[in-house]
């Protein structure tokens, strides 16, 4: 079985370094692209990125470069999503979903259960 | 305001048939493939219909999904009250070089 498992919610203070996992099981890890997806309070689904964890080739979206940080560990078959400095506004659920086929053809299936980030002073 | 345009609500009664249309561009729907996603209340995300309208493995074949040019629509019917939940169609675009996301369709089973 695929699955992928997202490390616990956090509370932070505005400022603050944040990294939050996804562990995935069940399929090779290094051979399909992970992605990371935002849902903000009460709002819609919004793509952060995605890594292939082969090569650790990282696209991300013009509305998140440079405010995250998407990486992963062949090792142990772990995607993270960081930030150095943390803003009220990122508070919002992350989800991270496996990449099925190519980029432009693909789709997200499975996903995580989601890690809440509440920032807050 | 998302690249995707989703009416914000629909319903039905149960038994019904519901359409939920999404509608992009030439840079994202008219030339890549749409993905279809349904939320339930407070869980994840799930995939319900893929490329166009490729139904995965366990989803109810009460749900398709077609494209035509620029726009895309999921049809669910018999319609049940545990259909009750967003759903959201995605798609890539060559332009933003990323995937995009409709801003969502809440469904109410009346």
């Amino acid at each position: 079985e695929v699955r992928l498992v997202q490390s616990g919610a956090e509370v932070k203070k505005p400022g603050e370094s944040l990294k939050i996992s996804c562990k995935v099981s069940g399929y090779s890890f290094s051979e399909y692209w992970i992605g990371w997806v935002r849902q903000m309070p009460g709002k819609g689904l919004e793509w952060m990125g995605v890594i292939y964890p082969g090569d650790s080739d990282t696209r991300y979206s013009p509305s998140f470069q440079g405010q995250v940080t998407i990486s992963a560990d062949k090792s142990i078959s772990t995607a993270y999503l960081q930030w150095s400095s943390l803003k009220a506004s990122d508070t919002a659920m992350y989800y991270c979903a496996r990449h099925l086929s190519q980029l432009r053809w693909g789709w997200f299936d499975p996903w995580g259960q989601g890690t809440l980030v509440t920032v807050s002073s | 305001q998302s690249v995707l345009t989703q009416p914000p609500s629909a319903s039905g009664t149960p038994g019904q048939r519901v359409t939920i249309s999404c509608s992009g561009s030439s840079s994202n729907i008219g030339s890549n493939t749409v993905n279809w996603y349904l939320q339930l209340p407070g869980t994840a995300p799930k995939l319900l219909i893929e490329t166009n309208n490729q139904r995965p493995s366990g989803v109810p074949d009460r749900f398709s999904g077609s494209k035509s040019g620029t726009s895309a629509s999921l049809a669910i019917s018999g319609l049940q009250s545990e259909d009750e939940a967003d759903y959201y169609c995605a798609a890539w675009d060559d332009s933003l070089n990323g995937v995009v996301f409709g801003g969502g369709t809440k469904l109410t089973v009346l």
